[in-house]
């Protein structure tokens, strides 16, 4: 069954802190995983995308890693800010002959404190 | 450009009645998803549609839903007769590319949370 996993269900930093945020997935054949942003009360916003050959994708201060070996990512936050409070979703999707339904985590709420 | 626009944005309904949702894709986009969050648990895909056509609907739950998308514009889902465990909120996404159904290019809508009571 595919699977993805995230860690810690929840997170508070203080503003300025970096953070990093895990993914755990058993989604089998990988196509590509991407992360999502996800503010309250609106649609989940992608912030990176990885296919199997990347390894590490930064947009801002957001950088994610992929290990398609083990199957994992992570998403590192660095210098966190008030307006990183939201809750991160790690998508994985399969390839072209799978399922192609992408796979949700629950994702990680995170609260920044000033 | 706009974004994809869902309303209402909450619902509250009786167990048994029926309620529909509307969902206005990023104009040009041919492909349009449904997602659907429980409380506590994670996002899951309900249906996909490609234009007018279903393209794969085998994360409906049950007969009570219905998805139309009539002239490949906008959708709806309908409800009926709506039951406690419907409660979630429920996502439009659209997007160009049908690859691996489109998550290269997902744009989400802000969600209808629909609440049964």
């Amino acid at each position: 069954k595919n699977q993805v996993e995230q860690s810690p269900q929840s997170l508070i930093i203080l503003e300025g802190k970096n953070c990093t945020l895990q993914c755990n997935y058993t989604v089998s054949p990988f196509s590509n995983l991407r992360w999502y942003k996800q503010d309250t009360g609106r649609g989940p916003v992608s912030l990176t995308i990885m296919t199997f050959s990347e390894n590490t994708k930064s947009n801002g201060r957001y950088t994610a890693t992929l290990d398609a070996d083990t199957k994992q990512s992570s998403l590192h936050i660095t210098a966190s800010q008030l307006s990183d409070s939201a809750s991160y979703i790690c998508v994985v999707s399969q390839l072209p002959g799978g399922s192609y339904i992408p796979t949700f985590g629950r994702g990680t709420s995170l609260i920044v404190h000033p | 450009e706009a974004g994809v626009t869902q309303f209402p944005s909450h619902s509250v309904i009786e167990k048994g009645q029926t309620v529909t949702l509307r969902c206005d894709p990023i104009s040009g986009h041919d492909n349009l998803y449904w997602y659907r969050r429980v409380m506590g648990k994670e996002i899951k895909f309900l249906l996909h549609f490609v234009k007018e056509s279903k393209q794969d609907e085998s994360g409906m739950p049950n007969n009570r839903f219905l998805a139309e998308r009539t002239g490949g514009t906008y959708s709806t889902l309908k409800v009926q007769p709506a039951e406690l465990e419907d409660s979630g909120v429920y996502f439009c996404a659209s997007s160009q590319d049908s690859r691996d159904r489109g998550n290269y290019g997902y744009t989400f809508g802000s969600g209808t949370r629909l609440t049964v009571v």
